[in-house]
């Protein structure tokens, strides 16, 4: 079975400055691993996902996040912000078959 | 492309009564599944159903029902609706080929309230 922690619930931040998100994971076999997004009053879409291959990887809109395996890990992060990025942030976790489990989400607040 | 819908939207009820929540898409996706989304919780898994007549449990299935007469429907109903099943309710659907490694299609929710 797998499950995410999200360490932060909330995270305010100014437009314009970086965001960290971060995912812990535990797993006892072979994982994917992804982040979605949910704006307010909308259903989630997905920002990225990590399948196998290179620890780095890039999704919509500017963000990125890197897949480390030996801290199981998987952050999530945005070098410059902005009003539009204010949504609530889910990491999920696969293993082989079609169940994705979620963590409770982390709220980013961009401010002017 | 309508995509995945659900209705309705918002929802109010009494504790006792029966509800349905509609799930619609229009991608020919093997798999469908319910989700809840509660503060603190995420989004936990209710059911799933891999194909027409095919459905399994998730993690959070009591006090719900479910079926799948067809590929693009997946109806889920509250058979005897309680306070604790207010919350906003998530469908989604996935192409069904690859597993784990595939991306989860959302609808835009239906917020529950039990009275």
């Amino acid at each position: 079975a797998q499950s995410v922690t999200q360490l932060d619930s909330q995270v305010p931040v100014f437009e314009e400055a970086p965001v960290e998100l971060r995912c812990n994971y535990s797993s006892s076999v072979s994982v994917y691993l992804f982040w979605y997004v949910q704006y307010p009053n909308q259903g989630l879409q997905l920002l990225l996902k990590y399948l196998s291959g290179s620890t780095l990887v890039k999704g919509i809109n500017g963000f990125e996040a890197e897949f480390n395996k030996s801290q199981t890990s998987f952050h999530l992060r945005k070098p410059s912000v902005h009003i539009s990025d204010t949504a609530e942030y889910f990491c999920a976790v696969s293993g082989d078959d079609y169940k994705l489990s979620f963590g409770a989400g982390t709220t980013v607040t961009v401010r002017a | 492309d309508a995509g995945i819908t659900q209705s309705p939207r918002y929802k109010i009820t009494e504790t006792g009564r029966q509800v349905t929540l509609m799930c619609h898409q229009t991608w020919s996706h093997s798999y469908m599944f319910w989700y809840r989304q509660d503060l603190g919780h995420g989004l936990r898994l209710i059911y799933y159903s891999a194909a027409a007549d095919i459905t399994d449990k998730g993690e959070v299935p009591d006090g719900y029902v479910v079926s799948r007469s067809k590929t693009e429907n997946f109806p889920l109903t509250l058979e005897s609706a309680t306070r604790s099943q207010t919350s906003v309710y998530f469908c989604a659907s996935s192409v069904g080929i690859a597993g784990g490694r595939e991306t989860q299609y959302f609808g835009p929710g239906t917020r529950l309230l039990v009275l």
